[in-house]
């Protein structure tokens, strides 16, 4: 089945930049978006068509992408931004949507 | 103000059907899909299915297929996702949301507050 990887987890040092990934073989032929999702939370949309933002989202958090990965960057990493994230883009047919499998922030 | 408001948690039994919904406001309903997102305990989100409003065009994962039926009632702005005979692997919590755009650049933009399923084994 198509997939999108996403390494399990990320740690960081608050202040500092976390990188996460997102890789999959018809990401340059499909966007990728990014969702961040807190404990006991519904997600959030953080990043839409790989690079663009939600207004009333921090410009801490940017979105891009190279060939076949994307990458959520969110830089000045703050105690609150520890969540799971999820990217997400269309099934390499373009018939339905497919999730990462989500990345677990931890801001040490 | 965009807002999905859904119904309420739901403890079945295996062999139950059940319908849950999802209540939109602060937009033109058939204007825009709408969908369905599973994350079971302690997992990943799962994509379930969407439906544009204006026809009940339907995209399903594959992989849920046949388990749920997507529907809408244009006339009360109302999403639901629904099965006829539960199993323990449905226990999960069900998020509804919105997609601005529509295939193949599907994402959500707004989400529902969550419905929890649950049918014990």
């Amino acid at each position: 089945s198509y997939e999108l990887t996403q390494p399990p987890s990320v740690s960081v040092l608050p202040g500092q930049t976390a990188k996460i990934t997102c890789s999959a073989d018809a990401l340059p032929n499909h966007y990728g978006h990014w969702y961040q999702q807190k404990p006991g939370q519904a997600p959030i949309l953080l990043i839409y068509k790989d690079s663009e933002r939600p207004s009333g989202i921090p410009e801490r958090f940017s979105g891009s992408i190279s060939g076949t990965t994307a990458t959520l960057t969110i830089s000045g990493v703050q105690a609150d931004d520890e969540a799971d994230y999820y990217c997400q883009s269309a099934h390499s047919s373009g018939s339905y949507g497919v999730f990462g499998g989500g990345t677990k922030l931890t801001v040490l | 103000e965009v807002q999905l408001v859904q119904s309420g948690a739901e403890m079945k039994k295996p062999g139950d059907s059940l319908k849950i919904s999802c209540k939109a406001s602060g937009y033109s309903f058939s204007n825009y899909w709408i969908g369905w997102v599973r994350q079971m305990p302690g997992k990943g989100l799962e994509w379930v299915g969407i439906i544009w409003p204006g026809d009940s065009d339907i995209r399903y994962s594959p992989s849920i297929q046949g388990q749920v039926s997507i529907s809408v009632d244009r006339s009360i702005a109302t999403a639901y996702l629904q099965w006829s005979s539960l199993k323990a692997s449905d226990t999960a919590m069900y998020y509804c949301a919105r997609l601005p755009l529509g295939p193949p650049n599907y994402y959500f933009d707004f989400w529902g507050q969550g419905t929890l399923v649950t049918v014990p084994s």
